[in-house]
């Protein structure tokens, strides 16, 4: 059974800060997402890695992807309040039900 | 372009009383259909999945079932609903041959 972890589960930043969430996965896979949910909204796709060595950036958030590592990062540079939100990382296992596993999210909340 | 409509966007109902919750896609052909909970937890459970008219897969045993009786729509339905049914109900699509998923707004369902 594919698990996905998450880390920090909760993390408290100061604007112009810098951080990292972590995803760690259990099983071979060369394909990740990365999610945001704003309060009370819906979940909003963020980036798609589909390779090992993927990175893609937008704006202050940059993901990147080791699959050899099992592990994805999603790094915050110079954190401003608007990316107060939670993100989700999810992993697909393969199979032809195209099924994602997520991550529990990481409520990252951004303070002045 | 392809967009994802839920409704209702807010539902409040008593125990014991049944639910339809309906979730259609414009813009594509046979897509992948999933139906999530999330509870206060932030996690999401995949509930039901499909991959076509009338496949529908159960991920979780419980009193919720669901429906595709139509290429692009989705439905999630319950006989008689328990407390422990409040939460945020998200659908989701994915294309037939990729994982990347795009959810719809959310129904938001207390059970009183």
């Amino acid at each position: 059974e594919l698990k996905v972890e998450q880390n920090p589960l909760f993390l408290s930043m100061q604007e112009g800060k810098n951080y990292t969430i972590y995803c760690n996965y259990s099983t071979t896979s060369d394909r990740l997402y990365w999610y945001r949910q704003d309060p009370g909204k819906s979940l909003e796709s963020l980036f798609v890695l589909l390779s090992n060595g993927a990175v893609k950036q937008e704006g202050r958030l940059m993901a990147s992807l080791d699959t050899k590592a099992r592990l994805s990062t999603l790094h915050i540079t110079a954190a401003v309040h608007d990316l107060s939100a939670t993100y989700f990382c999810a992993v697909d296992g393969g199979g032809s039900n195209y099924k994602l596993t997520f991550g529990k999210g990481t409520l990252l909340t951004v303070n002045p | 372009s392809q967009t994802i409509h839920q409704w209702p966007a807010t539902l409040v109902q008593p125990v014991g009383s049944p639910l339809s919750l309906e979730c259609t896609v414009e813009g594509t052909s046979n897509p992948n259909l999933y139906w999530y909970r999330q509870a206060a937890g932030r996690g999401l459970q995949l509930l039901f999945y499909s991959v076509g008219i009338g496949q529908i897969s159960s991920e979780v045993p419980q009193n919720l079932s669901a429906s595709r009786p139509q290429d692009r729509q989705f439905i999630l339905s319950s006989k008689k609903l328990l407390l422990s049914d409040s939460g945020f109900y998200l659908c989701a699509w994915s294309r037939g041959t990729q994982y990347e998923q795009y959810f719809g707004p959310g129904t938001r369902l207390t059970v009183t």
